[in-house]
């Protein structure tokens, strides 16, 4: 009864590290998403994947690295973390297709980065 | 990138007043969605819309995708306190082509 999960909930980091945020969906959703979250800026995509092992570049997609080599997990990489990359990040998983397109979110990451 | 023209931006009402709010975009959807989300929580979905005039509720919740498929409406009757959050749309085109409102911040003043 999960539904979506993020991992962790939130984390401090330094300038250059990489960190690896995960995602985790129990709907076994064909789509999965990563979007950040900005003051002004509302929700921004970062990548999707329409299927395993199938991903696509979103509207922000420099500075992260995506993977999706199982259905129900889609982690997120940052290489070498920016001060630009503090923000909040969502991951959603949805449907698509038969006309009952959704999205569901995660509980979103907060992530600094120093 | 795109963001869908979402109104009013913020609002102050009473406990127990209705509440509408709007999303238009110069682009057609096929599908409108409307979320609400609380501080520090991720957004969750209220209503889903699919057909062009569907009306559709979700207890006191009443949401309709408008006839030209460029605009959608949100309505909550007898607002409470547990309705305050940010509520937006997201317009929905081919296979999870997805835009976001601007959203809508909503206080309630019991």
């Amino acid at each position: 009864d999960a539904g979506i999960t993020q991992s962790p909930r939130y984390k401090i980091t330094e300038t250059g590290r990489q960190v690896t945020l995960m995602c985790h969906q129990t709907w076994s959703h064909s789509y999965m998403f990563w979007y950040r979250q900005d003051l002004g800026h509302g929700l921004r995509l970062i990548y999707y994947s329409a299927a395993a092992d199938i991903t696509d570049k979103g509207e922000v997609p420099d500075g992260y690295v995506v993977s999706r080599s199982k259905t129900e997990n889609f982690p997120l990489t940052l290489e070498s973390a920016t001060r630009s990359q503090t923000s909040v990040y969502f991951c959603a998983s949805g449907r698509a297709g038969g006309g009952t397109d959704t999205q569901y979110f995660g509980p979103g990451t907060r992530l600094t980065v120093l | 990138g795109q963001q869908l023209n979402q109104s009013p931006q913020s609002m102050f009402i009473q406990e127990g007043e209705d509440v509408s709010m709007n999303c238009t975009s110069s682009s057609i959807f096929n599908t409108w969605l409307w979320y609400k989300q609380d501080p520090g929580e991720g957004p969750v979905l209220l209503i889903a819309l699919y057909k062009a005039g569907e009306l559709t509720s979700n207890g006191r919740l009443t949401a309709q995708f408008g006839i030209t498929r460029k605009d959608s409406f949100l309505n909550i009757s007898a607002s409470i306190p547990s309705d305050v959050g940010i509520y937006f749309c997201a317009g929905l085109g081919g296979y999870q082509k997805v835009t976001f409102g601007t959203g809508t911040k909503l206080q309630v003043i019991p």
